[in-house]
């Protein structure tokens, strides 16, 4: 079975720090990877996806990822974080239809 | 940019009641999927749908969950008795393709 896991549970970070919260997904199939975030209180919002190409993704709010084949990777980066940062951030993998697959995610506490 | 959108975002519900949980996808999507996320925990896929039926289910879809695309335009998802154990948070999501994969801003059940 397709899976994701964020090895890090709960960063906590300094305003201004650079952030990169790491995904890994397991071999096989084709590879959709998402990143959403989630702000207390509220939904899923959509940051970034990878399908093909530059791999190398750049998102909304400052936010980029890279994919990384041969490590089975695709880590969030962010080189200065704001207090407004401060979220859950879930990576997925998403077929083209089907279910999606979370991992954990990571409890992002920014402090200001 | 179009959304998908959940109805009622907030429902209090006794232990033992049935409660539907109301979605309208975007209008050109096929494929129509809830999913859950328990407090503290990971968002859980629970079921699929295509072309008027259930393509992929989840085990936490047990005989007390049921889907329905009733009129063309809403998905819902009916839970029968309500258990303590279901309160969540339930998002509904929808795609036409793998560009298209969205998520609605959710329902939080809270079961009483």
């Amino acid at each position: 079975a397709q899976s994701v896991s964020q090895h890090n549970h709960h960063v906590i970070l300094s305003e201004a720090a650079s952030l990169e919260l790491g995904c890994n997904y397991s071999y096989g199939g084709t590879v959709n990877l998402f990143w959403y975030v989630q702000y207390p209180g509220q939904h899923l919002q959509l940051l970034l996806k990878y399908f093909s190409g530059d791999p190398l993704v750049k998102g909304i709010k400052g936010f980029e990822a890279e994919f990384i084949k041969s490590k089975f990777s695709f880590n969030l980066r962010k080189p200065s974080v704001q207090w407004s940062d401060t979220a859950e951030y879930f990576c997925a993998r998403v077929p083209k239809a089907g279910k999606s697959t979370f991992g954990d995610g990571t409890t992002l506490t920014v402090k200001p | 940019e179009p959304e998908v959108t959940q109805t009622p975002s907030h429902q209090v519900t006794q232990m033992g009641q049935e409660v539907i949980l109301r979605c309208v996808p975007i209008s050109n999507h096929l494929y129509f999927y809830w999913y859950r996320q328990i407090l503290g925990q990971k968002v859980e896929f629970l079921v699929s749908f295509y072309n008027n039926e259930i393509s992929e289910k989840s085990e936490i879809f047990d005989d007390q969950f049921s889907v329905e695309r009733p009129d063309g335009s809403n998905f819902t998802l009916k839970i029968r008795s309500t258990k303590l154990e279901d309160s969540a948070m339930y998002f509904c999501a929808s795609s036409a393709n793998i560009f298209g994969y969205t998520f609605g801003s959710g329902t939080r059940l809270t079961v009483v």
